[in-house]
């Protein structure tokens, strides 16, 4: 069974803090994707990854980055929060061809005070 | 630009009742589309995606082409159908990355 672990399920930071957000699949998935959730927006794609090392921005990659030195790992960086990134985010693994299932992790809730 | 366009927020029924996800997309090629549904407390997961022609936990949904359609359908509502359910369009060759709709969230009542 595919699994995708996002370490930290609650965050609350501060405004102005650098913030990390890890997430690890155990299947080997090139690709790799970060999303945030809101209500009434779903799921707007900020990055992924199709490759160690390799990155494209999503929809919305503004004051976001990313980093993949490592093929099961996706982290998603914020240089420097703020309060209208207070969001669900997912991340989400996918093997690379087309129409494979992606699978999701279990979300972290992120609140910037 | 691909959209996937989900009209309601909400869906209210009654148990026993049928229910219609309405979802629409914009793309101008053969995209695959999918339903993804998150229940509370769970983890988003697929529900089940328009290659298959499959029927899972009794939802079926067809792709209509001509009006760029791909509404998910249940003829009985179930209480444990409760759940915000996400329409998504893949588009093959863009790094095959999901767009997803805003989502519906149905609920069904007893």
């Amino acid at each position: 069974d595919v699994k995708v672990t996002q370490s930290s399920r609650y965050l609350v930071k501060r405004t102005g803090e650098k913030v990390f957000l890890e997430c690890v699949q155990d299947m080997d998935h090139e690709n790799m994707f970060w999303y945030r959730q809101d209500p009434g927006l779903g799921l707007r794609l900020i990055y992924f990854s199709y490759d160690v090392k390799m990155k494209e921005k999503g929809d919305i990659p503004e004051g976001y980055s990313v980093s993949r030195e490592k093929k099961e790992r996706f982290s998603l960086i914020l240089e420097s929060a703020s309060t209208n990134q207070t969001s669900m985010y997912l991340c989400a693994s996918k093997l690379g061809s087309s129409g494979n299932t992606i699978y999701f992790g279990e979300g972290s809730w992120l609140t910037v005070v | 630009a691909q959209r996937v366009t989900q009209p309601e927020k909400l869906l209210s029924v009654f148990k026993g009742a049928p229910v219609e996800l309405k979802c629409n997309y914009s793309y101008s090629g053969s995209p695959e589309l999918f339903w993804y549904v998150q229940y509370s407390r769970q983890r988003l997961q697929l529900l089940l995606r328009h290659i298959s022609r499959e029927s899972i936990k009794g939802f079926t949904a067809d792709l209509n082409k001509g009006e760029t359609s791909f509404h998910l359908k249940k003829p009985f509502a179930q209480e444990e159908d409760s759940a915000m359910y996400y329409c998504a369009l893949m588009c093959p060759g863009g790094y095959n990355k999901l767009i997803f709709g805003a989502g519906t969230r149905l609920a069904v009542h007893p």
